[in-house]
């Protein structure tokens, strides 16, 4: 499976301001995905970050809070707008990988960005 | 109704015995099917495929019934490390997974 890293992997920020999450893989990918975990929850699709477009987001997303980047197909940002403590959450990445042939059409984790929002 | 339905525990499991968990999907039209581990305060990672003819992994026996819209798990053998929170995952099509709430498993020496 596909190595993916996330940064930070934790972080405490104020309400109001933002912040960029990265995820960087080892090899190129299909597709990218970024879910949220609030606490106690279970994993809920943001979006898809689609290479070279917008990406496509989930009911109750928008780009205006979440809004994401994917350049090429190693890596993608997503960046937590405005934040309210509400916002306080994990934020996974994860990947497709590119060889369908030989992998099952699962998808990896990346090990999550931690974020409190005070 | 929610799209894919866990009883969410906690099992409570003697270490050696076997215990078994079910999910439901509401989607008729997912084509993918998975168990996800996640231990505490980690990602979740891949346990196994499930395929529609049922498949095993070792002491993980994985079965799906589409006309009833149900997944299940079988672990034989428990051991401590078995320990987890279990995601019952399905998916649609080219998109992304839809994640059950998950069901906590806590094996007991």
């Amino acid at each position: 499976s596909a190595v993916i890293s996330q940064k930070p992997s934790r972080d405490i920020c104020q309400r109001g301001t933002s912040l960029t999450i990265q995820c960087q893989v080892d090899s190129q990918v299909t597709m990218m995905f970024w879910y949220r975990q609030q606490p106690g929850q279970s994993l809920t699709l943001i979006a898809t970050a689609n290479q070279g477009s917008e990406a496509t987001y989930e009911s109750g997303f928008v780009i205006d809070k979440f809004p994401i980047s994917r350049p090429n197909l190693t890596f993608s940002t997503l960046t937590v707008s405005n934040m309210s403590p509400e916002d306080s959450s994990i934020y996974l990445c994860s990947v497709e990988p590119l060889d369908r042939a030989t992998s099952t059409d699962t998808q990896y984790f990346g090990p999550g960005t931690r974020l409190t929002v005070l | 109704r929610k799209e894919v339905e866990q009883d969410p525990g906690p099992f409570n499991v003697p270490e050696g015995a076997t215990v078994a968990f079910n999910c439901t999907y509401s989607n008729s039209a997912s084509q993918s099917f998975f168990w996800y581990r996640q231990d505490c305060r980690k990602e979740p990672k891949l346990l196994m495929s499930v395929y529609s003819s049922g498949n095993e992994d070792g002491r993980f026996t994985a079965q799906l019934n589409r006309a009833s819209q149900y997944i299940s798990l079988l672990i034989r053998d428990s051991k401590l490390s078995d320990s987890a929170t279990y995601l019952c995952v399905v998916r649609g099509g080219a998109d992304g997974l839809t994640f059950g709430k998950g069901t906590h498993l806590i094996i007991q020496p």
